[in-house]
């Protein structure tokens, strides 16, 4: 079934930037999309990017638009997001996510355990 | 694209919880859930609507109809215990789309 694993996450101040890592193992890399969801603390889960097979289609989430960018490495099994201009409201567990469905009706597993990034001055 | 789940529901072991997820004719669109424990990550417990993902209890359902789609937890147990979320993939300018969660509380 395979798995996911996060890195990167950390303390910044509002302004600055980060990046975080998510390392496939176990399945082919390259059949997948891939996402990132973020969990601010004690609320709910907020979708953040997408990155599609052969980087066919990228979306973000209005909120991190323009601030935001997702990526992939196919032969890394890798993907990344670099993270800009970040802001207090960002802060959260970051989770990097599977889209399992063999169409478009877009479901995520495995999710990987999360990595937590904190913005604050 | 916005959903409607109930914040929270309660249930005496054994008995059976359903959980709401509402949205704009949700019947034309595939919808999964995701159970959540304090501290760890998400899991699918039912996906496109009705099925189960391998290692998932039977007791775990789903169905989905005009406005309302739901998920059904039979025979509760206490570590049923968690937060549950809705999620369909809505369209490319807002692709995915989560409830705002529903916990469960077993009394």
């Amino acid at each position: 079934e395979g798995h996911l694993e996060e890195s990167g996450g950390g303390l910044v101040r509002p302004g600055g930037s980060l990046t975080l890592s998510c390392v496939a193992y176990g399945f082919t890399f390259t059949s997948y999309s891939f996402n990132w969801v973020r969990q601010a603390p004690g609320k709910g889960l907020e979708w953040v990017a997408s990155v599609s097979a052969s980087f066919g289609h990228i979306y973000y989430a209005q909120s991190v638009r323009g601030r935001f960018t997702i990526s992939r490495d196919d032969a890394g099994a890798s993907v990344f997001l670099q993270m800009d201009a970040l802001r207090v409201d960002d802060t959260g567990i970051y989770y990097c996510a599977r889209d399992a469905s063999t169409g478009t009706t877009g479901w995520f597993d495995p999710w990987g355990q999360g990595t937590l990034v904190s913005v604050s001055s | 694209y916005v959903l409607t789940q109930p914040p929270s529901v309660s249930v005496a072991p054994g008995q059976t919880a359903r959980i709401t997820c509402e949205g704009d004719n949700i019947g034309s669109k595939h919808v999964h859930w995701y159970q959540q424990k304090p501290g760890q990550a998400p899991v699918v417990v039912v996906y496109e609507d009705s099925d189960r993902p391998s290692g998932i209890p039977e007791r775990f359902s789903g169905s989905n109809s005009w406005n309302s789609a739901t998920l059904t937890i039979s025979m509760v147990e206490a570590g049923d215990e968690a937060d549950y979320y809705c999620q369909v993939w809505h369209s490319p300018e807002d692709p995915y789309v989560f409830g705002p969660g529903t916990k469960v509380t077993v009394l």
